[in-house]
Parts: C-alpha cells; sequence; structure tokens
C-alpha cells in the first residue's frame, strides 16, 4: 500500500512552462519533504514543510503543504533543463518517533530546451 | 556537510552468492536506512536502524538481514543473492535531533546486478 500518491508519474515539457507535481494521502504527516534524485544519484533534499498551509519558496520552485498536512504540491515556474530529474516526495507519519520516512513514488521530469 | 558514503558504486554477483553492502556516515546520525529503488516502484524500505545494534523491519525484509555494530556503519547482507534482487540500494541517515523533520541524506548508490 502506497501512503503517499504522487501525480503525474512523468512530465514532458518545454523550457519556459510551468509546472506542478502533486503529493496526496489520506493520512496525517507531521511534515513532508521533497527531494530531487538526477541519474546515477541518491536523492538531495530541496524542502521540508511542517506547518498546515506552509508555502515555501526555493527561487522557482514553491512548495505548498495542505492545511490539514494530508498532501503537498511543488510548482516550478519557467521551467529550465537543469531542473530535469525524478522529484520525491516523502512524509513523517503523525507520531513518529522513530523518524521513518514514506515515500512517493516519484515524477520523472524532463525538461527540453 | 553531512557525508554518506556506501561501498560500491557498482556490484555484480552470481545466484547464490553472499552480498555484503557498506554504508557509512560521518555526522553522527542516530537513524540509518536501507532503500532499494525500482523503476516504476519508488523506494522501498529494506531495513532500518535507531540505534547501535538495534533495527526494524521496512516493507520488504524478506532475503536481507542488516547489522549495526557501530553507529557510522550499517551494513545489508543479501544472504543468497537472487536474480530479483537486483537493483539500485541506498542508504540513508537522519538525525532524532531534526525535530519532526528526520531530513534523510543519501549515498550515492549501490547499482547489484545478480546473474
Amino acid at each position: 500500500t502506497q501512503l503517499l500518491e504522487q501525480s503525474p508519474q512523468f512530465l514532458s515539457i518545454q523550457e519556459g512552462e510551468n509546472l506542478t507535481v502533486y503529493c496526496n494521502s489520506s493520512s496525517v504527516f507531521s511534515s513532508l519533504q521533497w527531494y530531487r534524485q538526477e541519474p546515477g544519484e541518491g536523492p538531495v533534499l530541496l524542502v521540508t514543510v511542517v506547518t498546515g498551509g506552509e508555502v515555501k519558496k526555493l527561487k522557482r520552485l514553491t512548495f505548498q503543504f495542505g492545511d490539514a498536512r494530508k498532501d503537498s504540491s511543488l510548482h516550478i515556474t519557467a521551467a529550465q533543463p537543469g531542473d530535469t530529474g525524478l522529484y520525491l516526495c516523502a512524509g513523517v507519519a503523525r507520531g513518529s518517533t522513530l523518524g521513518r520516512l514514506y515515500f512517493g513514488r516519484g515524477t520523472q521530469l524532463t525538461v527540453w530546451p | 556537510d553531512v557525508k554518506v558514503t556506501q561501498s560500491s558504486r557498482y556490484l555484480v554477483k552470481r545466484t547464490g552468492e553472499k552480498v555484503f553492502l557498506e554504508c557509512v556516515q560521518d555526522m553522527d546520525h542516530e537513524n540509518m536506512f536501507w532503500y532499494r529503488q525500482d523503476p516504476g516502484l519508488g523506494l522501498r524500505l529494506i531495513y532500518f536502524s535507531y540505534d547501535v545494534k538495534m533495527k526494524e523491519k521496512g516493507d520488504i525484509p524478506e532475503g536481507y538481514s542488516v547489522s549495526r555494530e557501530k553507529k557510522e556503519r550499517f551494513s545489508l547482507i543479501l544472504e543468497s543473492a537472487s536474480t530479483n534482487q537486483t537493483s539500485m540500494y541506498l542508504c540513508a541517515s537522519s538525525s532524532i535531533l531534526a525535530g519532526d523533520s528526520y531530513e534523510q541524506y543519501f549515498g550515492p548508490g549501490t547499482r547489484l546486478t545478480v546473474t
């Protein structure tokens, strides 16, 4: 059973376009993280959101945590080829004390020049 | 910077061999994790450890075991490798002092092929 559902699974766009990736669950999370993974490498943390309704910006990337802390979104403005990669959302279940993360299956983003 | 290193980037083993994958972190993190990553299936947790000699099963522990004798080192063992264990293996660590965040820091991965 996948605790976090990510969509879309694949996204192929032209440079300059905007896009949104979604991460949804029926469970409540204490926090939610977004990672980016490039081929042949491990995932690298982009951002952590902790408070319901929280919005964080990282240059052209905007991350939002849902009010009920069950979902999150990643919006990229004016995508560039350097944004290409696998984007993963991951959450800490509410009440967890061991720090286990539950990962979505990822969104493979390709940005063409 | 946190550094997580894995013993091999690429490994080729034969069916039935015992395989050891080593992971070392240099940030004194309490938690360490082993995942496997397969196309379309995302990251699946095999085992994790929250302290020396302590371990918890993840979602797919069958066919694997782990060892954590020192805080900085977490080993994944394939007792008798099978072709369906061909995969990318990722190690990660995190601190319990991160509050509710538990951000994980990953190694570069080991691409294991079992023939």
